[in-house]
């Protein structure tokens, strides 16, 4: 149980266009998911904590115009990286909140971004 | 021995030996640790945690230390195997007021296991 999946597992794009990354709690539902960002070599750094039906909250100094996260329903999240540059590289990761049983946050299994 | 890299310590052992890597943390006010295991290109994988309010928990193979005194946290890791290498990072548990939690990520280090 506690799965949380992420799509794509990587990906490529060009300077200046956007790209999305779904992250979604399998077997329980999550009001709560959050996103981190990882950089080689570093560890997880917190970017945003995603609330269903309402708006995210971001960590200080993360742009939320460059990162637009929805959290449309119970087991969906999305974080859409806006006009991506080469600096926004790095391995996005998202979890889920399971606030029925376990109190507990699930990781997903990463999304690596390359900007081209 | 122990080893400093650009970014992230490195633990190199032998494999049938015992590991143990430390942390230090910041806050007093973290109400869990937990210790996560991350493999090249995977998420986080929840290993063990402790409260706050406990000095040792154990695991299967895994004993986890705090001491609150010098706000410092060690994960030792008994008879290690190949399947260990990975790096290895402790996050502080902040329980939000209005329930949920926050998770704070330290350096981490990377457990290399020699055969």
């Amino acid at each position: 149980g506690a799965v949380v999946s992420q799509h794509p597992s990587w990906v490529i794009c060009k300077s200046g266009t956007s790209v999305k990354i779904e992250c979604r709690s399998l077997d329980f539902q999550a009001t709560t998911m959050f996103w981190y960002r990882q950089f080689p070599k570093q560890s997880l750094m917190l970017m945003a904590t995603s609330n269903e039906g309402s708006k995210a909250t971001y960590e200080q100094g993360v742009e939320k115009d460059k990162f637009l996260i929805n959290h449309a329903s119970l087991t969906l999240s999305t974080l859409t990286v806006t006009s991506a540059h080469p600096e926004d590289s790095s391995f996005y990761i998202c979890s889920a909140y399971d606030d029925s049983y376990t109190y507990e946050q699930y990781f997903g299994p990463g999304t690596r971004l390359t900007v081209t | 021995g122990e080893s400093v890299g650009l970014h992230l310590p490195t633990l190199s052992v032998q494999e049938g030996d015992n590991s143990i890597i430390n942390c230090a943390y910041s806050n007093s006010a973290s109400d869990y640790f937990i210790w996560y295991k991350q493999e090249s290109g995977k998420g986080p994988q929840f290993i063990i945690d402790i409260r706050s309010n406990m000095d040792k928990r154990q695991g299967q193979r895994v004993t986890v230390l705090l001491n609150k005194t010098v706000k410092h946290l060690s994960l030792q890791i008994a008879a290690t195997q190949p399947g260990d290498s990975a790096v290895y990072f402790c996050a502080e548990k902040y329980i939000l007021t209005g329930g949920g939690n926050k998770l704070t990520f330290g350096t981490g280090t990377q457990l290399k296991v020699e055969l």
